[in-house]
């Protein structure tokens, strides 16, 4: 059974710029959660979809934005990059919004 | 919404000893909560959970306990080994409307010396 898979690993951009980062969900898990996580910190909540809607959101503005495609694969949009988005992203699926949910190894990125 | 505290933040025991990680968590609504190690340059990986129906749970070397009036649960981790070092998060999941949050500790990072 394959795990969470992002890509990129690795990214860098500059201020100003747009990005987009993928998460294919662990077979069977229809549940995408995205998070960031800065150096040295927790993992802070983004958003989650289920079943291509976004069915929750944490203290992030709308310049995060996101996509679940209907083989639950995810995608994270980031527009107008500021310096402070620098971090891990972490993407996370289970097989319903209840249910444990297992990490991908992340994308690490880096804005100058 | 949800806090979750935990402490301490860095902890140095011998190989053999026994390591102790401690969460609280502030929203009475939380009922799941998962522990995670996150090896340098990794995605956390769940190690444990336990919910709130449970007051303890073990699994080989890891037990979690939660005491759910006081809020508090607590990763214990026995005869530690090298290979134990790592960060630890614990983590308190509640779910609001549709959505499952998960609200992470700021981490305990485990170094088990030779």
């Amino acid at each position: 059974e394959t795990g969470v898979t992002q890509s990129p690993t690795h990214l860098i951009k500059t201020r100003g710029q747009q990005v987009t980062l993928r998460c294919s969900s662990q077979s069977g898990h229809n549940t995408v959660s995205w998070y960031q996580q800065a150096l040295g910190q927790g993992p802070q909540f983004i958003f989650q979809y289920y079943r291509e809607e976004e069915n929750g959101r944490g203290n992030f503005p709308p310049r995060f934005s996101g996509l679940q495609f209907p083989n639950y694969s995810s995608e994270l949009n980031v527009n107008a990059l500021e310096l402070d988005d620098s971090a891990l992203y972490l993407c996370a699926s289970s097989p319903q919004v209840r249910d444990t949910q297992y990490f991908g190894p992340g994308t690490r990125l880096t804005v100058l | 919404g949800e806090n979750v505290e935990q402490h301490p933040s860095t902890l140095s025991v011998q190989e053999g000893d026994s390591a102790v990680i401690k969460c609280t968590y502030s929203d009475s609504a939380s009922n799941y909560f998962p522990w995670y190690k996150q090896e340098l340059g990794k995605g956390p990986q769940l190690i444990i959970d336990i919910r709130s129906n449970v007051g303890e749970k073990k699994d080989q070397r890891i037990a979690v306990t939660l005491n759910k009036t006081a809020k508090h649960f607590s990763l214990h981790i026995t005869e530690t080994q090298p290979e134990d070092s790592a960060v630890y998060f614990c983590a308190a999941i509640i779910t609001t409307g549709t959505a499952s949050k998960l609200t992470f500790g700021t981490g305990t990072r485990l170094q088990v010396t030779l």
